[in-house]
């Protein structure tokens, strides 16, 4: 159980381009999805917080507008990074928690995202 | 961002080894967590430890959630080359938000 599907696993693209990376949580609902960045030889680090059916919660220093962040049912998040640049390459990796109380978060397998 | 001391960076050892790491932090957590992350993967659930004193096991692995909240550690008994990977510690705040925190990582490197 508790299985988390991200798509796609790798692009690469021009810079300009903008990029839609979908994260699906597979046997459960999840409440909450997270997105997170992970820089080589870094660990990750939490981008926003999305709830379903209302705005995402973005942490200091990620730009709204740049990273577009929906979560439109209890089983499916996208985020979209507009124009991106070569700086914006890294690894995305979402996560997903069901209900409340003791619910650890699933991470999905990651996208590489590589801006030429 | 904030992140959680973890410690030891890096980890060499011969198969069979015994191996610990610990993750140490500034905050109170409700929650911590490890995981453990291969190349170019997701990282994957290993312990879930939801209170303070806890020890917990999971195979080879034994966790513990510190009496002070504010640390935990992670034990892998007798090590075995698909044990290499890069292991995290992960804070998890109260409230709304139940953010994760993770730990700078640990990699481990078994030699068989």
């Amino acid at each position: 159980g508790a299985v988390v599907s991200q798509h796609p696993s790798r692009v690469i693209c021009k810079s300009g381009t903008s990029v839609k990376i979908e994260c699906r949580s597979l046997d459960f609902q999840a409440t909450t999805m997270f997105w997170y960045r992970q820089f080589p030889k870094q660990s990750l680090m939490l981008m926003a917080t999305s709830n379903e059916g209302s705005k995402a919660t973005y942490e200091q220093g990620v730009e709204k507008d740049k990273f577009l962040i929906n979560h439109a049912s209890l089983t499916l998040s996208t985020l979209t990074v507009t124009s991106a640049h070569p700086e914006d390459s890294s690894f995305y990796i979402c996560s997903a928690r069901g209900g409340t109380g003791r619910q650890p978060q699933h991470f999905g397998d990651g996208t590489r995202l590589s801006i030429l | 961002g904030q992140q959680l001391n973890q410690s030891p960076q890096s980890m060499f050892i011969q198969e069979g080894e015994d191996v610990s790491m610990n993750c140490t932090s500034s905050s109170i957590f409700n929650t911590w967590l490890w995981y453990k992350q291969d190349p170019g993967e997701g990282p994957v659930l290993l312990i879930a430890l939801y209170k303070a004193g806890e020890l917990t096991s999971n195979g080879r692995l034994t966790a513990q959630f510190g009496i002070t909240r504010k640390d935990s550690f992670l034990n892998i008994s007798a090590s075995i080359p698909s044990d290499v990977g890069i292991y995290f510690c992960a804070g998890q705040l109260g409230g709304a938000t139940n953010k994760l925190i993770f730990g700078t990582g640990t990699l481990l490197a078994v030699q068989p």
